[in-house]
């Protein structure tokens, strides 16, 4: 695709509800990332993927947080019983590798009631 | 901890001045990168700069990095209204690319 696509856009949920959060980055771009900004922020590196290679999952904060990327492309990051403290704007951004620019989708705005 | 910090924290101009912002970051570096971001989108990168340069130029934007101080500037010229926006560096080393807290830069028309 011509950028990097995230959806939903906005998604406003209650406490303790599971939310899915999808990213589907820049076609060929091995690496891809997912952070967490809070308001007026800046980001919070969450979770990183390259290639096959395990994930660098050093930033989660948390296990009720945890992402996946299917055949290398379409990434999902599931946030589980909800908190109100994970409200924010989560980003992803693609590259062609490691130490590329970096391109970002919108974000989806998550607010917990 | 923050890898890299910028300074100041938010910054207000006269439209058609120059705007400085300054970003320090403390283990070594194999590039640093300035990205913008306008209210309610995602990251845009502006400017690469390798750790063996020293100046780089990119239309109005001018970086510099000067690795002994561990320091980076990025110089707009001529500034306008849509320059509004948070500007952030980003600094890649042996480990991930991390982001500062950014400038928040207004531009009064």
């Amino acid at each position: 695709g011509a950028g990097v696509s995230q959806s939903p856009s906005n998604k406003v949920t209650e406490k303790g509800k599971d939310v899915e959060l999808r990213c589907d980055p820049i076609s060929g771009h091995t690496a891809l990332y997912w952070y967490r900004q809070s308001l007026g922020q800046g980001l919070e590196f969450l979770i990183y993927f390259q290639g096959n290679s395990a994930p660098d999952k050093s930033g989660l904060p948390s296990d009720r947080f945890s992402a996946e990327r299917t055949g290398g492309s379409v990434s999902t990051l599931t946030i589980q019983r909800t908190q109100q403290e994970d409200s924010a704007v989560y980003l992803c951004a693609s590259s062609k590798d490691r130490s590329q620019p970096q391109h970002f989708g919108d974000g989806t705005r998550l607010s917990i009631l | 901890s923050q890898q890299g910090e910028e300074d100041p924290q938010a910054l207000s101009i006269q439209e058609g001045e120059n705007a400085t912002m300054n970003c320090s970051y403390k283990t070594s570096i194999n590039n640093l990168q300035w990205y913008r971001q306008n209210s309610g989108r995602g990251l845009v990168h502006l400017i690469l700069i390798r750790s063996n340069e020293r100046e780089k130029h990119s239309g109005r934007l001018r970086v510099t990095l000067d690795t002994s101080k561990k320091s980076s500037s990025l110089l707009i010229t001529a500034s306008r209204a849509a320059d509004t926006a948070s500007y952030f560096c980003a600094t890649v080393g042996n480990e991930k690319l991390t982001f500062g807290t950014g400038t928040r830069l207004t531009i009064i028309p």
